[in-house]
Formats: C-alpha cells, structure tokens, sequence
C-alpha cells in the first residue's frame, strides 16, 4: 500500500515569490492536514480538507492556502514568500476527520527561502 | 503554558537500555493520543495510537496513557542504535468530532549508543 506523497521534496525560493507544495493521501483516506515544522515553533497545525472543504484552519496568516479535489489529492499556497516561511512543510493523511483515527505523514517538502 | 509539555532531551542510553519517553497534557478534552518516531530530515512515522487509559503494546514498544494525570508515556524495551530519532506525542483536539488537528510535543531526541 503505498505511503503519502509529497511532491517535490526540496524548494529554494526567493522573498517575494509564491510556492504551491503538493500532497496525495493514502488511497482511500479523505482528510488531508497539513503542518510546518521549524526548529523553534515545532510542529503547527496549517489546515485540514475533508472531502474538499476546508475543516479547520490554525493561526497563520491569510498568505498560507490549501485546497483538495475530489481525489483527495492536496496542494497548499504560500504567497508572498518571507525569509520566516523557510521550514518542512509535512502533510498528514487520514481515512475520515473528527480527531479519531490514525494519521499518518509524508517525508515533507523542506522549502528554503533566501 | 503549553498545552502539551516534552522534556526535549537529549536522552542517552546504551544499547539494551529500557527508555522511557514522557507529556504531559493540560486540556482534559484530549481523547486519543499518538506517538511518532522522526529520524533526521524524514516525516514522522506513527508509532503507537492510543485511545483509553491504560497501556497498549506493540514488540519493543508499550504506550501508556494515565487521563487522571493527563500523562502518557513511550516505553522502548531492549533499544538499539536504530531507534536513535526524535519521539514526538501528539494528541487530537476532538471538540465535538469536528476536526483531525493534532497538537504536538516539541519533541525527545534520543541517542542510543552501541
């Protein structure tokens, strides 16, 4: 059964520019979330979809975006990009929402920002 | 104060050592609780998933989750160099089964010596 992807694995933008990271779920699994992991803050919570609705959103400002298709498959926006967004950006995916079943991540997309 | 609280460590033990890994949690609305094993520059790897008080054993690797306390703890039995990584415990917010965030340890980096 294979794992969930995250494509592509390295990015190094500039200050400024937009990244559009991507995410495909477990075959069969719905909800999608996504984190950012950096030295100092951990692992924070971004955004969940579920059946292409976003469920919930954790406390980052409006530059960071998500979306889902009907295939489950997920891609985040970060607009704007600042030196601070540098970071790995993991994806977790879940077979149904609502804090209950396991969640299981990809390797990430370390995105470097200079 | 943190909702969920990690010693960071670092922890090191010699090879055959029992390593007992620990958080503590302050939101009483926490129902299931996971562990993640992160090796250097990978996504997290789902170790344990629990949900009621009490322990749970998977070979090498016993879970345990004490809700009076707001306590859990990871325990590796007979550790090998192998299992040298950084344990993470995350716990879901299940307000109402809403959504699938997961909040996060800051995480133990353990070191196991051969």
């Amino acid at each position: 059964k294979a794992g969930v992807t995250q494509t592509p694995r390295y990015l190094i933008k500039t200050r400024g520019q937009q990244v559009t990271l991507s995410c495909s779920p477990i075959s069969g699994h719905r909800s999608v979330s996504w984190y950012q992991q950096t030295p100092g803050q951990g692992l924070q919570f971004l955004f969940e979809y579920f059946s292409e609705t976003q469920r919930n959103k954790g406390n980052f400002p409006g530059r960071f975006s998500g979306r889902q298709f009907s295939n489950s498959r997920s891609e985040m926006n970060v607009s704007t990009l600042e030196l601070g967004d540098s970071a790995l950006y993991l994806c977790a995916s879940s077979k149904e929402t609502g804090g209950h079943t396991e969640a299981f991540f990809g390797q990430g997309t370390r995105l470097t920002v200079v | 104060q943190k909702e969920v609280e990690q010693d960071p460590g670092p922890l090191s033990v010699p090879e055959g050592a029992i390593v007992s890994l620990n958080c503590t949690y302050s939101n009483s609305a926490f129902q299931y609780f996971m562990w993640y094993r992160q090796y250097s520059r990978k996504g997290p790897e789902l170790l344990m998933y629990t949900y009621s008080s009490g322990n749970k054993e998977d070979g090498r690797f016993t879970a345990q989750v004490d809700k009076s306390s707001k306590y859990i703890s990871l325990f590796i039995r007979d550790s090998q160099p192998s299992d040298s990584a950084t344990y993470l415990c995350a716990m879901y917010e299940d307000y109402g089964g809403a959504t699938n965030k997961l909040i996060f340890g800051t995480g133990t980096l353990l070191a196991v010596q051969p």
